[in-house]
């Protein structure tokens, strides 16, 4: 078990592009979550999933990201035409839940994040 | 709507002490609180884990506390040491399945 996987660590990007950030969870965890930290911040959800199905999506999620975890494994987060306020580190972590929408008491364990950087 | 709160927001320590690290919550409906370790730049490392029904948890110079009938949990760590620095948060569960964390408290131990 290689524990939760991000890729890439840094993205710098000029305003206007679109960046797509991937996440690998722990293998066997069923539910994945994306969040993110800006400085001095705690991470703030935005995102998860349970399998490959999304279950709920914050109001920080404007109609400018989009998550998927297609075959309930890895996950990715695409930020369409980027804006200064984008910048921030993205977070994802996973769990093991042992029921759909059931109460989820698993441990939750984080990647080291993608540090994003609009100019 | 559940909030989060860690006071102070940075203590500064001399090596050796014990310490302790609070976190309060205004719900106290929540499944479970996990304190994570956040070194500058990195991600988050789980530390421990508090289910509901339990008091306290315990992992090597690490012990955490849970009451949640005050909305409280604090972080105990025994003789510090400079490797220790680093910012602390901690994170509960709700009813709804939703994690809110606190804004973290930055340790710095002083050799």
């Amino acid at each position: 078990d290689t524990g939760v996987s991000q890729d890439p660590r840094h993205k710098i990007t000029k305003r206007g592009q679109n960046v797509t950030f991937r996440c690998d969870p722990i293998s066997e965890h069923n539910r994945l979550y994306w969040y993110r930290q800006t400085l001095g911040q705690g991470p703030e959800f935005l995102t998860y999933f349970q399998n490959e199905a999304q279950l709920e999506k914050s109001r920080l999620l404007s109609d400018r990201f989009s998550a998927e975890r297609p075959k309930g494994s890895f996950s990715t987060l695409e930020i369409q035409r980027t804006e200064q306020g984008d910048s921030a580190m993205y977070l994802c972590a996973s769990s093991l839940t042992t029921g759909f929408l059931g109460p989820n008491t698993g441990e939750l364990f984080f990647g080291e994040g993608s540090r994003l950087t609009v100019l | 709507k559940q909030e989060v709160t860690q006071i102070p927001a940075a203590l500064s320590v001399p090596e050796g002490e014990n310490l302790v690290l609070n976190c309060s919550f205004t719900d106290s409906a929540i499944y479970n609180l996990q304190w994570f370790r956040q070194d500058p730049g990195k991600g988050l490392t789980s530390l421990l884990l508090i289910q509901s029904s339990q008091r306290e948890q315990t992992s090597g110079r690490l012990n955490a506390s849970l009451d949640k009938s005050s909305g409280r949990s604090t972080l105990y760590i025994a003789a510090s040491q400079p490797g220790d620095s680093a910012t602390y948060l901690c994170a509960t569960r709700g009813r709804d399945d939703k994690i809110i964390f606190g804004k973290g408290t930055r340790l710095h131990i002083l050799p």
